[in-house]
């Protein structure tokens, strides 16, 4: 069945590091991807999006590019701040009713 | 665009008890979708509304559950003799089309005593 797997955490770096978040899909037909973020305390927040493949999404430094051969979307930042820290979803949301399969998260610590 | 709005934000019942959940999506948005997100999991689909009509129910919505979107506007999600199982944050995100993001409430947390 269609499912979203991301890598394990917590992460945990220090301000200024590079961030790679992996994730990978499996799903019928041509999915939109997503990534999520859940601040402490507060609602899920769309980061980003990509409808089709080769896509980049980005937003506030982050990226993610819709890899349709790999079946992946991993999110990249190139310098992580403090305020960075949260949880992370990657999601796939089906063509049909646009419903969103969730990877389980992965939670994002970044340190002075 | 006042954002989806969810009520209450916190439930605490006892076993056994019905409990109503209530959404107010983005005011022109058409679909309508409820999740369930339990502790260090991601969120997982319940159902979702096209308008008024309830096009799709995952098998996680037992007969206990019930949702409606009457005049396709807010919806509610009823859970009828709540179970310790019950116990999770349920999620409200509504969106313009299908291929357009969802947006997403600040969920209700449900605790079942």
């Amino acid at each position: 069945g269609d499912s979203v797997t991301q890598m394990e955490g917590p992460v945990t770096l220090s301000e200024e590091a590079f961030l790679t978040i992996n994730c990978t899909y499996t799903a019928t037909g041509y999915p939109s991807l997503f990534w999520y973020v859940q601040y402490p305390g507060e609602g899920l927040q769309l980061l980003l999006k990509a409808t089709k493949a080769d896509d980049k999404g980005s937003n506030k430094g982050f990226e993610a590019t819709y890899r349709k051969e790999t079946t992946s979307f991993h999110l990249e930042k190139g310098s992580v701040q403090v305020s960075d820290s949260a949880v992370y979803f990657c999601a796939h949301g089906s063509s049909n009713t646009g419903k969103l399969i969730f990877g389980q998260g992965t939670t994002l610590q970044v340190k002075p | 665009d006042t954002g989806v709005s969810q009520d209450p934000r916190h439930k605490i019942t006892k076993r056994g008890q019905n409990v109503t959940f209530r959404c107010d999506p983005i005011s022109e948005h058409n679909r309508l979708y409820w999740y369930r997100q339990t502790l260090g999991q991601g969120p997982e689909f319940l159902t979702y509304f096209q308008n008024e009509a309830q096009l799709e129910k995952s098998r996680l919505l037992s007969d206990r559950f019930s949702a409606e979107r009457p005049k396709g506007s807010f919806s509610t999600l009823e859970i009828q003799r709540t179970e310790q199982g019950d116990s999770a944050m349920y999620l409200c995100a509504s969106s313009l089309d299908v291929e357009v993001a969802q947006h997403f409430g600040d969920g209700t947390r449900l605790s079942i005593l």
